[in-house]
């Protein structure tokens, strides 16, 4: 149990568009979802949480208008990142969290961004 | 505020020797401890976790981990290492308060190389 999913796993696109990331919890309520974003060669590094039915809440640093989050049900968040320019490029990678207990988050398998 | 040291970027050990992977941290309460393995551009799999129980922790792939909170220290250890271990292993903190909804602190990584 406890399975995360993304889509898509790699995207390549161009300059000024638009890109739009899902995570999905395939077999669990996910009260919360985190979105990282994770440079070659480095650690995760935390964009923002979010919370089913609420405003995400962003980290320090992190552009609320370039990155788009929405948690719209239990089982979705999705990560838009708006006009992407090629520093955009980068891993990115969702985690979940369940509804009861102690929320250990379950990572999903990421998504590779490349901004043309 | 919590952070996590790795000391050691990189770590190469042959085939069949112990593994030691090291990981402090800082913590202003009582944390919880994770090990974390990263294939390349996979998601993360959660290894082994502390959270208040037992202070040795037995996780997957033969891999275990010791809370020493006189040392704030979490090193991960393995008997024998296979060419398989070969990975990217991350050390996490959480405050288990609750507090921000079990926010993760992720520590630089440790890349862990195998010879045969």
């Amino acid at each position: 149990g406890a399975v995360v999913s993304q889509h898509p796993s790699r995207v390549i696109c161009k300059s000024g568009t638009s890109v739009k990331i899902e995570c999905r919890s395939l077999d669990f309520q996910a009260t919360t979802m985190f979105w990282y974003r994770q440079f070659p060669k480095q650690s995760l590094m935390l964009m923002a949480t979010s919370n089913e039915g609420s405003k995400a809440t962003y980290e320090q640093g992190v552009e609320k208008d370039k990155f788009l989050i929405n948690h719209a049900s239990l089982t979705l968040s999705t990560l838009t990142v708006t006009s992407a320019h090629p520093e955009d490029s980068s891993f990115y990678i969702c985690s979940a969290s369940r509804l009861a207990g102690y929320n250990e988050q379950f990572f999903g398998p990421g998504t590779r961004l490349t901004v043309l | 505020a919590q952070s996590v040291t790795q000391l050691g970027s990189h770590v190469s050990v042959s085939e069949g020797a112990l593994v030691l992977l090291r990981c402090n941290y800082s913590s202003s309460v009582p944390p919880y401890l994770f090990w974390y393995v990263q294939y390349p551009n996979q998601g993360l799999q959660l290894l082994l976790k502390y959270t208040s129980a037992a202070t040795l922790v037995k996780g997957i792939n033969g891999f275990e981990a010791e809370f020493k909170k006189s040392e704030t220290s979490f090193h991960l250890t393995k008997p024998s290492a296979h060419m398989s271990d070969a990975a990217e292993y991350f050390c996490a903190v959480s405050d288990n308060s609750g507090g921000s909804n079990y926010k993760l602190t992720f520590g630089k990584g440790t890349l862990l190389t195998v010879n045969p």
